[in-house]
């Protein structure tokens, strides 16, 4: 079956340092993936999103996110986060072949320090 | 343009009683999502509908039925609630093919 697991829970950086949050999926065929931020209160907002091609995509706020099929991994990256950065991350996949039943990860919830 | 709109946005129940929760989209996609989030467990869905007339269950849909009773709108009834109901509730709505989805801000639900 058709997985996304995000290994960390909580991540705390310091305001300017680089950032990177790990998801790894299960997925039978190419996949298309997905990294969506929630702010606290509010609902999910797309980052950024692979479907084919160029495996480095850039999405919104500076973010960018790697496609590696050989590590099955999709990890988003910020170089220098901003203190409004912190916020829960979550990776999402479709559930399987021929279904657009989407599978979130648990989420990061990201700590900046001032 | 409101997107995605869910109310109530705070519903407080007590065990047994009822409730729909309301979700209307304006994009006129076809397809729409509800999911619950409980902390440490991300996202869940509960009912998918994939356009107008079909509903499809989710990862965790005991509990619960769903209406889509048209383009723009896909309630979720809980006709007996449960403290295990209790969640954030959050409605999406999704392009054609492979696209994003788009949520509401969240109906938090809380059943004592």
């Amino acid at each position: 079956a058709q997985s996304v697991t995000q290994p960390d829970i909580h991540i705390t950086v310091s305001e300017g340092a680089s950032l990177e949050l790990r998801c790894n999926y299960s997925y039978g065929a190419t996949p298309y993936l997905f990294w969506y931020v929630q702010s606290p209160g509010q609902g999910l907002q797309l980052l950024l999103k692979y479907f084919s091609g160029d495996t480095l995509v850039q999405g919104i706020k500076g973010f960018e996110a790697e496609f590696k099929r050989s590590q099955s991994s999709f990890n988003l990256r910020k170089p220098s986060v901003h203190w409004s950065d912190a916020a829960e991350y979550f990776c999402a996949v479709p559930g399987g072949s021929g279904t657009y039943k989407y599978i979130f990860g648990t989420g990061t919830r990201l700590k900046v320090l001032a | 343009n409101a997107g995605v709109t869910q109310t109530p946005k705070f519903q407080v129940l007590k065990t047994g009683q009822s409730m729909t929760l309301q979700c209307a989209q304006d994009m006129n996609h076809n397809s729409m999502y509800w999911y619950r989030q409980d902390p440490g467990m991300g996202l869940r869905l509960i009912y998918y509908s994939a356009s107008e007339g079909t509903t499809d269950k989710g990862e965790v849909p005991n509990g619960y039925n769903v209406s889509r009773l048209n383009k723009r709108e896909f309630s979720l009834r809980l006709e007996s609630a449960a403290p295990s109901q209790t969640s954030v509730y959050f409605c999406a709505a999704r392009t054609s093919g492979r696209g994003e989805l788009f949520f509401g801000e969240g109906s938090r639900l809380t059943v004592l």
